[in-house]
């Protein structure tokens, strides 16, 4: 069955320094991911995705991804981190055939320091 | 980007009656929306998917008559929280999938709703 292993439940970095936050999935052909930001008491944005093609995808706010299927991992980086990306990040995957289902990781709580 | 609204933003209500929420894409035709529910400081969880027309599919474990779901049109489905109780309390988050682009959702804003 899919699934999605975020590791990190709360990570903390200092505004300016850079940020990965980690995620791996589990699933059997080419995963469809994506990362989503949550602010709190708000729905869910998507930051980027991967279908297929180049591994490494640019998304919004300046974060980008990297697909490493020899790791089934699917990483977040941000090369600088600002106070308003403070949020909740939630990695998914699709769950199979053309139904829209997706399958999320638990979360990575992002503080940042000033 | 597609835009998703959700109805309303928050409620608050007495043990034993029952919520109605709205999600509604605005701009596109939702082939599928998905009800998840979300605790503190957690993930979501997928409750039930809607198709337009036809009957929800409701995950394990979750109650089809507590959480009546109706997709009547391919723009409006709503969640409906019968005989609600304090345990019902929850953040409740839509999304709209047009089955055009696998797999792209589009979220609501979300629902809280206290149950009291």
């Amino acid at each position: 069955a899919q699934s999605v292993t975020q590791p990190d439940i709360h990570i903390t970095v200092s505004e300016g320094a850079s940020l990965e936050l980690r995620c791996n999935y589990s699933y059997g052909a080419t995963p469809y991911l994506f990362w989503y930001v949550q602010s709190p008491g708000q729905g869910l944005q998507l930051l980027l995705k991967y279908f297929s093609g180049d591994t490494l995808v640019q998304g919004i706010k300046g974060f980008e991804a990297e697909f490493k299927r020899s790791q089934s991992s699917f990483n977040l980086r941000k090369p600088s981190v600002h106070w308003s990306d403070a949020a909740e990040y939630f990695c998914a995957v699709g769950a199979g055939s053309n139904t829209g289902k997706l399958i999320f990781g638990q979360g990575t709580t992002l503080q940042v320091k000033p | 980007g597609a835009v998703v609204s959700q109805h309303p933003s928050w409620v608050i209500c007495k043990s034993g009656t029952s919520v109605k929420i709205e999600c509604r894409s605005l701009d596109f035709q939702a082939t599928t929306m998905f009800w998840y529910r979300q605790f503190p400081k957690q993930s979501l969880m997928l409750m039930a998917t809607s198709n337009e027309g036809s009957k929800a599919t409701y995950e394990q474990g979750v109650e089809k008559d507590k959480f009546l779901i109706n997709h009547a049109s391919l723009t409006l489905s709503t969640l409906t929280v019968t005989s609600a109780h304090p345990e019902d309390s929850s953040f409740y988050i839509c999304s709209a999938f047009s089955g055009r682009r696998s797999y792209e959702q589009y979220f609501g804003p979300g629902t809280r709703l206290t149950v009291t």
